[in-house]
């Protein structure tokens, strides 16, 4: 079946250690998202890429990176500069251009500072 | 920049009550508009979405809004609240020419029986 995928679903992290979450996706799509939800805060965005080996930073970028080698793949990398990491992470794709169509989401990523 | 009002973070309704929930954008020139539902712990779910063609769009599970340029706005509507429409709702944009897509803060809606 054609969807997007994130994993792990559940993640703890130690303070220090930098984490990678994964999201694998099958519909094609040329752009791809990842946000963070925090309670009462909605849906922001961390980095977005719109087509293989680029990327752009969202509202929230400091103390994320991530990657785009390859069209399916868009991973996101917690690092020790992100003081608050603790939050559920969604990663999307979707169309892009003139033409932008419905948003896929996968089911999500629950990190946690341990 | 850009971006989507959501009035009012809870909306609580008796379940056959009218259901509204209220969405604003930021744009003198007519953005992509969605409408997004969110059910615990899962990813999110496009309910429907607004394209500059017909502004009365009609989504799933009875759902529709009204696009008003006048307005600015994007409400979500649906005459009957059923106790399965309970979830968190996002109102979305992605502005003209980018594909950045852009959410509110979100409006959690109970419904009571």
């Amino acid at each position: 079946d054609g969807g997007i995928t994130q994993s792990p679903k559940y993640l703890f992290r130690k303070e220090g250690q930098n984490v990678t979450l994964s999201c694998e996706q099958n519909l094609n799509h040329d752009a791809m998202y990842w946000y963070r939800q925090d309670p009462g805060q909605g849906l922001r965005l961390i980095y977005y890429s719109q087509i293989v080996n680029d990327f752009q930073k969202g509202d929230i970028a400091e103390g994320y990176s991530v990657s785009r080698e390859k069209k399916e793949s868009f991973p996101l990398t917690v690092t020790s500069a992100q003081k608050n990491p603790t939050a559920f992470y969604l990663c999307a794709s979707s169309t892009k251009g003139s033409g932008f169509g419905e948003a896929f989401f996968g089911q999500g990523t629950r990190l946690t500072v341990v | 920049a850009q971006s989507v009002t959501q009035l009012g973070s809870h909306v609580s309704v008796s379940e056959g009550a009218l259901v509204l929930l209220r969405c604003n954008y930021s744009s003198s020139v007519p953005p992509y508009l969605f409408w997004y539902v969110q059910y615990p712990n899962q990813g999110l779910q496009l309910l429907l979405k607004y394209t500059s063609a017909a502004t009365l769009v009609k989504g799933i599970n009875g759902f529709e809004a009204e696009f008003k340029k006048s307005e600015t706005s994007f409400h979500l509507t649906k005459p009957s609240a059923h106790m399965s429409d309970a979830a968190e709702y996002f109102c979305a944009v992605v502005p003209p020419g980018t594909d950045k897509l852009i959410f509110g803060t979100g409006t959690r809606l109970q419904v009571f029986p």
